[in-house]
């Protein structure tokens, strides 16, 4: 079955870019949207954004100015960068399949945003 | 953007028990795009209903999904040992897609 895999720094200093990868593995990438989710420590789910296999995005308003994805499909992996990060982008990335609901997920990966 | 409401905070039941798990909306979910996902403790969240009420693979039947409009609910029929965890509902008829601030099932 389809599994994914976040991967990236653990740390990032404050305003600078943090840049995570997501590996798709056991079936294609292409022809579904990928999504990146975040869930500060304690607390509830964040919808960041999403990616078509074509490249087409859409981003959540409240983290647009600052996020970009991309994919590669020659790699199976799409990505994440959000850039002048604050300790309040301190989180749990996970990376997730689907257009509307999210199945499967990643395991996630914790990001530390400190100096 | 939709708010989701989820209550109670915390709900405490004994094994085999039934639990009954609220999400309101701030406006109406459109088509009841809503799913639950289950989180345990240093695990992604797992898909449990979309739709409202369809059943994810491999999710037990004693997992249903109810509700339209603002107000939702999934019932856990009989509560199992694995069933302790916190639950969340998101919409995904609205842009852009939000989640519940979740419920906590504990073991009483």
């Amino acid at each position: 079955q389809v599994q994914l895999q976040e991967s990236g720094p653990g740390l990032v200093k404050p305003s600078e870019t943090l840049s995570l990868t997501c590996t798709v593995s056991g079936g294609s990438i292409s022809g579904y949207f990928y999504n990146w989710i975040r869930q500060p420590a304690g607390k509830g789910l964040e919808w960041i954004g999403r990616i078509y296999t074509s490249g087409d995005t859409n981003y959540n308003p409240s983290l647009k100015s600052r996020v970009t994805m991309s994919v590669d499909t020659s790699k199976n992996q799409f990505s994440l960068k959000v850039g002048s990060v604050t300790a309040a982008d301190t989180a749990i990335y996970y990376c997730a399949r689907g257009s509307g609901w999210f199945d499967p997920w990643g395991q996630g990966t914790l990001v530390t945003v400190s100096s | 953007e939709i708010v989701l409401t989820q209550s109670p905070g915390t709900l405490s039941l004994s094994p085999g028990e039934r639990a009954t798990l609220s999400c309101r909306a701030s406006q109406s979910v459109p088509s009841n795009f809503l799913a639950w996902y289950q989180q345990k403790p240093g695990q992604a969240p797992r898909l449990l209903i979309y739709g409202a009420s369809s059943r994810a693979t491999g999710i037990p039947d004693r997992f249903s999904g109810s509700g339209s409009g603002t107000d939702f609910t999934v019932t856990i029929s009989r509560l199992e040992p694995e069933d302790f965890a916190v639950y969340y509902c998101q919409q995904y008829g609205s842009f852009p897609g939000t989640f519940g601030e979740g419920t906590k099932v504990e073991i009483k």
